[in-house]
């Protein structure tokens, strides 16, 4: 147990279908992260948040849309996807200081496990 | 890209010193090294890191050259539990760590 907990663990969701992957932090943490693993290849990181700000997006499809309600909670919702978009959604963690100074290791939950048919 | 390279697979006997090396020769002076490692469709897992000096925590021990161009991730004793994919990560300590996570290496510790 990381501290980190993602619903659903399982999706499976036809290309028509609007769905949201959930992800909560007990930890306590300021910065939290999507990242998309896709079969065969190296975590991709997706979007960032820091104090609730969305600090990076990095070029991701306008299908994925992230909200951070507070510090806790980060969804990714997710509509007319493609079968490509199937992989692990990893969220993650982290405490960071406002000025940036040190280094701060990243949580990471299990992860969401998304087919889409 | 990553800015690591790492060997794609090692193999290490159970009980042995697993030694997992990274290659970061364009490592910036600001830029710490980071090791996780990911067992099979799990999260993440982060293990230690480091920015000039050695160091050692419960999980393994991290060895960085004087010129800081590559590192060594040391597991003391490995165990069957530790068969993973190790990702060595360097990255700024600017607001929001973005780590770019490259294909990293398979272990796999044998009985």
């Amino acid at each position: 147990e990381t501290g980190v907990t993602q619903t659903p663990r399982h999706l499976v969701m036809g290309m028509t279908n609007k769905k949201s992957l959930k992800c909560e932090q007990h930890l306590g943490h300021n910065a939290m992260y999507w990242y998309k693993q896709s079969a065969k290849k190296p975590l991709e990181l997706m979007f960032v948040y820091n104090f609730k700000e969305q600090t990076e997006n990095n070029s991701v499809p306008s299908r994925f849309s992230p909200e951070c309600p507070n510090s806790s909670h980060l969804f990714l919702h997710l509509h007319t996807l493609q079968p490509e978009d199937s992989a692990l959604y990893l969220c993650a963690s982290s405490q960071e200081s406002p000025g940036g100074a040190g280094a701060y290791e990243q949580y990471f939950g299990p992860g969401t496990r998304l087919t889409v048919t | 890209d990553a800015k690591t390279t790492q060997p794609p697979s090692m193999d290490c006997a159970e009980g042995r010193a697993a030694n997992l090396p990274c290659n970061h020769s364009t490592i910036s002076g600001n830029e710490y090294v980071y090791w996780y490692r990911q067992i099979h469709s799990q999260g993440p897992q982060y293990i230690i890191h480091g920015l000039k000096n050695n160091e050692t925590n419960e999980m393994a021990s991290l060895i960085i050259t004087e010129d800081r161009k590559s590192s060594t991730l040391i597991l003391p004793h490995a165990t069957l539990r530790d068969t993973a994919v190790y990702y060595c990560i360097v990255t700024r300590d600017n607001y929001g760590q973005n780590f770019v996570f490259g294909p990293g290496t398979r272990l796999s510790v044998l009985p």
